[in-house]
């Protein structure tokens, strides 16, 4: 069965510095990954999926992604975080050999000092 | 018309009541999905539905009942709820995935907030 581990609850950053979330995920098969954010009280946005190709993977808001299969891993990064970016942030995994399935990852939630 | 819409935003109920929530897309996707999320927790699958036929059950609880009238509509339906199940109910759809190594992304409504009093 597939997971997703999302090492870090909690990461505070002071506004204007780099950000970077982990994910690490567990699949047999080729992985589809996805990053969400949800700001408090809201659905799910969806920040930038990889399916295939290129592992540096561009999203909106500034965000990036990479893939590294060797590591299974699937690394959140912003450059300069604005204090918008606070939320929780949410690494998914899609599993085709599971019905379509999306398993999500435990969360990160970032928080951004002024 | 990208988008899958969610009615209502809120619903506040008692452990009495029966109500509805409802979800709607009109992106021809066949694949429909319920979800529950605590607070500050991820969502959980409850139910999907493939061409209008339950597909996928989580061992969800029977005062919990799915409906998919038609091929955009999702309905779930609630009876007899417990205070532990207020949450925010998310509704997803898809395309259905047709081969192997072949997912197809889920498109999110904003949820229902739901609570049980």
């Amino acid at each position: 069965a597939q997971s997703v581990t999302q090492p870090d609850i909690h990461i505070t950053v002071s506004e204007g510095a780099s950000l970077e979330l982990r994910c690490n995920y567990s699949y047999g098969a080729t992985p589809y990954l996805f990053w969400y954010v949800q700001s408090p009280g809201q659905g799910l946005q969806l920040l930038l999926k990889y399916f295939s190709g290129d592992t540096l993977v561009q999203g909106i808001k500034g965000f990036e992604a990479e893939f590294k299969r060797s590591q299974s891993s699937f690394n959140l990064r912003k450059p300069s975080v604005h204090w918008s970016d606070a939320a929780e942030y949410f690494c998914a995994v899609g599993a085709w050999a599971a019905g379509n399935k999306l398993t999500f990852g435990g969360g990160t939630r970032v928080l951004v000092k002024p | 018309d990208t988008e899958v819409t969610q009615t209502p935003k809120h619903l506040v109920m008692g452990m009495t009541n029966k109500k509805s929530l409802k979800c709607e897309q009109h992106m021809g996707h066949r694949a429909m999905y319920w979800y529950k999320q605590k607070a500050k927790k991820p969502p959980e699958l409850m139910f999907v539905y493939s061409y209008e036929k339950l597909s996928i059950n989580e061992s969800v609880p029977s005062r919990f009942s799915p409906e998919c009238p038609n091929s955009s509509l999702l309905n779930l339906h609630l009876h007899a709820l417990q205070p532990e199940d207020s949450a925010l109910y998310l509704c997803a759809s898809s395309q259905v995935s047709i081969g192997k190594s072949s997912y197809n992304e889920q498109f999110f409504g904003p949820g229902t907030r739901l609570t049980v009093l």
